[in-house]
């Protein structure tokens, strides 16, 4: 079974500090990657999708690393309002489903 | 404004009584699915459909079921729910191709007693 995992944390963290977190896939063969954030009881929403050659919008940077088959996010001057539970996503060509395994969840919380 | 659209928001229910949450999406997307999230297991594919008429089982397919019958509507239908089934659902619809992500609805809270 496809498998991809986060630390569930929860991390705290206090504000204005970098903050990184990992995600871990079994799936060499896999194509895509995303982190999403949810806000608690809120759905899921996509925060960025992460390029081989890694990514940055604003504070946030997504790097892949398919050598060691893993993805981060780095989160630079962390803001309170960046508490929440951040979702790696990966996809792959084929399998069951369609292709999307969501991990379970890595849990930030930022402090005054 | 883009978006999926589930209902009802909340909802409580007795076993055995059949229920229907509806979604719809105005981006035109091909794919939808439904997701189950409980605690401590994260996000589980129910179905999904790739187009009209299509849909297949995700990982957690039973005593569920769906149809596609228009691109924008894919209601999830429990013929008979039971307390296992007390969750929050959400939809989700995407293009397709490996560089989309999904976009979810609001989320149905699920209460079967």
């Amino acid at each position: 079974r496809k498998e991809v995992e986060q630390d569930p944390g929860p991390f705290n963290v206090p504000e204005g500090a970098t903050v990184a977190f990992n995600c871990t896939y079994s799936n060499s063969a896999s194509q895509s990657f995303f982190w999403y954030r949810q806000d608690c009881r809120k759905e899921p929403k996509l925060l960025m999708s992460v390029y081989s050659s890694g990514n940055e919008d604003g504070r946030f940077t997504a790097q892949l690393n398919r050598a060691s088959q893993y993805i981060s996010l780095l989160i630079r001057d962390s803001k309170l309002s960046d508490s929440a539970t951040y979702l790696c996503v990966v996809k792959d060509s084929g399998g069951g489903a369609d292709g999307l395994t969501f991990g379970k969840g890595t849990h930030l919380i930022i402090q005054p | 404004e883009a978006q999926v659209t589930q209902n009802p928001r909340y909802l409580i229910t007795v076993t055995g009584k059949k229920l229907t949450v509806t979604c719809s999406q105005n981006m035109n997307h091909e794919y939808m699915s439904w997701y189950r999230q409980d605690p401590g297991l994260g996000l589980r594919q129910i179905y999904y459909s790739m187009n009209v008429e299509v849909t297949d089982k995700g990982d957690v397919p039973e005593g569920y079921k769906v149809s596609r019958k228009e691109k924008r509507n894919f209601p999830l239908i429990l013929e008979s729910p039971s307390p296992n089934q007390t969750s929050l659902y959400f939809c989700a619809s995407r293009d397709p191709g490996v560089s989309y992500g999904y976009t979810f609805g609001s989320g149905t809270r699920l209460t079967v007693v």
